[in-house]
């Protein structure tokens, strides 16, 4: 079956512009998880959902940043007025299960900001 | 979260069994031990986790010392797509923030024909 789904998978904006990026998870999977990685690094986690309900926040780096699900499925990930160390790699993840299950991870998008 | 040590870098030849350490002597007694790999240019990918009994699976066996103080990722013919970053990773699935994946750096493992 399709995997996880992102888009657009390359992003170059310029400094103070918005971005939103967006995840098709699994079909039917209840949790969604976005991630951030740097060149380099592991990814590093920003926030996740169960169905519509954002649980946890907690990763996200400031108040620019911030994520939504609003029928359950697909999500999208808002950075306001961007700044060139925005630039990273943002992975979205889904699970079958919440609390622990397996995560699958999609192709990313790469997101560049002069 | 409890926090786990591994090498930077490992190298193998292609078909040999390739064993990968990973220490977490801060591990409670709720912690699963996971490993994901991450491929050159892709999101990362499951590959095995356990409690305390080593565990089988298509890809890979996980050995977990008696103590689960350290654990042991084993490839047992490695070949030239294994060549990946390996994670292991600590989650408390008995947490909310047992949800996430907290990545450290991981091994590189470099598999030479």
């Amino acid at each position: 079956g399709a995997g996880v789904s992102q888009s657009p998978r390359y992003k170059v904006t310029k400094r103070g512009q918005d971005v939103a990026l967006r995840c098709d998870p699994i079909s039917g999977h209840v949790s969604l998880y976005w991630y951030r990685q740097a060149l380099g690094q592991g990814p590093e986690f920003l926030t996740y959902f169960n169905y519509e309900a954002q649980q946890d926040k907690s990763g996200l780096p400031n108040d620019r940043f911030s994520a939504e699900r609003p029928e359950g499925s697909i999500s999208t990930l808002t950075i306001q007025r961007t700044e060139q160390r925005d630039s990273a790699m943002y992975r979205c993840a889904s699970s079958l299960e919440y609390q622990g299950g397996t995560q699958y991870f999609g192709p990313g998008t790469r997101l560049l900001v002069l | 979260d409890a926090k786990t040590t591994q090498p930077n870098s490992m190298e193998s030849n292609e078909e040999e069994p390739v064993h990968l350490p990973c220490n977490h002597s801060t591990i409670s007694g709720t912690d699963y031990i996971h490993w994901y790999r991450q491929l050159p240019s892709q999101g990362p990918e499951y590959v095995i986790h356990g409690l305390t009994s080593n565990v089988n699976n298509r890809m890979a066996s996980l050995a977990i010392a008696e103590d689960r103080k350290s654990s042991t990722l084993i490839l047992h013919r490695a070949t030239l797509r294994d060549a990946a970053v390996y994670y292991c990773i600590l989650r408390d699935i008995g947490e909310t923030s047992g949800s996430r994946l907290t990545f450290g750096e991981g091994t590189q493992l470099t598999v030479n024909p």
